[in-house]
């Protein structure tokens, strides 16, 4: 089945930094990578995703990469700011069915002022 | 904007107990998960739900776990004999499509506590 590996696993920046946050999936079917913000004690919610159809996708302050050959995906966030600390999860689709997404097992971003 | 919901948010039982944990998808959704998260560690995958049966299901996912659409509403999940490793946050999620393609909305939680 599909598997996730998500690296760091924390990163702290200075505010205005950039952030980087790297996966890679073994599933080569997978054709799916979306990733989720969670807050303490909140549910995780989708801040962007790409499909295997694309490279690369931007959304103001974020933009994720996706190289296919190599499986894997990355998380950009430019132009910190203390309110993007939080814990990010990658996730891919497992290739099956229903393609159920596989999360890694999270970076805790904290963004100092 | 419509939201996944869930109850109870916090639960707190006694190893043994049996749980039911309860979702209501968003109405035009047509796929159903449960996912858990153990405190401080990644979101795992439980099971799936498309079209009343189960679509896929984890390791995690054994015979103490069940899950029902009993109405058109309301998407539960039931653990029949709690045990302390059961302890964690559970997500209901939903989605149009499958997440092969399509955006999962995930509820707020159920933080299911076993003494």
């Amino acid at each position: 089945g599909e598997n996730v590996e998500q690296h760091p696993s924390t990163l702290s920046v200075q505010e205005g930094d950039s952030a980087v946050i790297k996966c890679t999936y073994s599933d080569s079917a997978s054709n799916y990578f979306p990733w989720y913000k969670q807050e303490l004690g909140k549910r995780p919610q989708l801040i962007i995703d790409i499909r295997s159809n694309v490279g690369e996708k931007k959304d103001q302050r974020i933009a994720v990469t996706l190289n296919k050959t190599a499986k894997h995906f990355s998380l950009h966030i430019t132009e910190t700011q203390p309110e993007d600390s939080a814990v990010y999860f990658c996730a891919a689709s497992d290739g099956g069915s229903q393609g159920n997404l596989i999360f890694g097992k999270g970076t805790k971003l904290s963004v100092k002022p | 904007e419509p939201e996944v919901t869930q109850t109870p948010s916090h639960q707190v039982t006694q190893m043994g107990q049996e749980v039911i944990l309860r979702c209501v998808p968003i109405s035009n959704h047509l796929y159903f998960y449960w996912y858990r998260q153990i405190l401080g560690q990644k979101v795992e995958f439980l099971v799936s739900f498309y079209n009343n049966e189960i679509s896929e299901k984890s390791e995690i996912f054994d015979d103490q776990f069940s899950v029902e659409r009993p109405d058109g509403s309301n998407f539960t999940l039931k653990i029949r004999s709690t045990k302390l490793e059961d302890s964690a946050m559970y997500f209901c999620a939903s989605s149009v499509t499958s997440g092969r393609a399509g955006e999962l909305f995930f509820g707020e939680g159920s933080r299911l506590t076993v003494l």
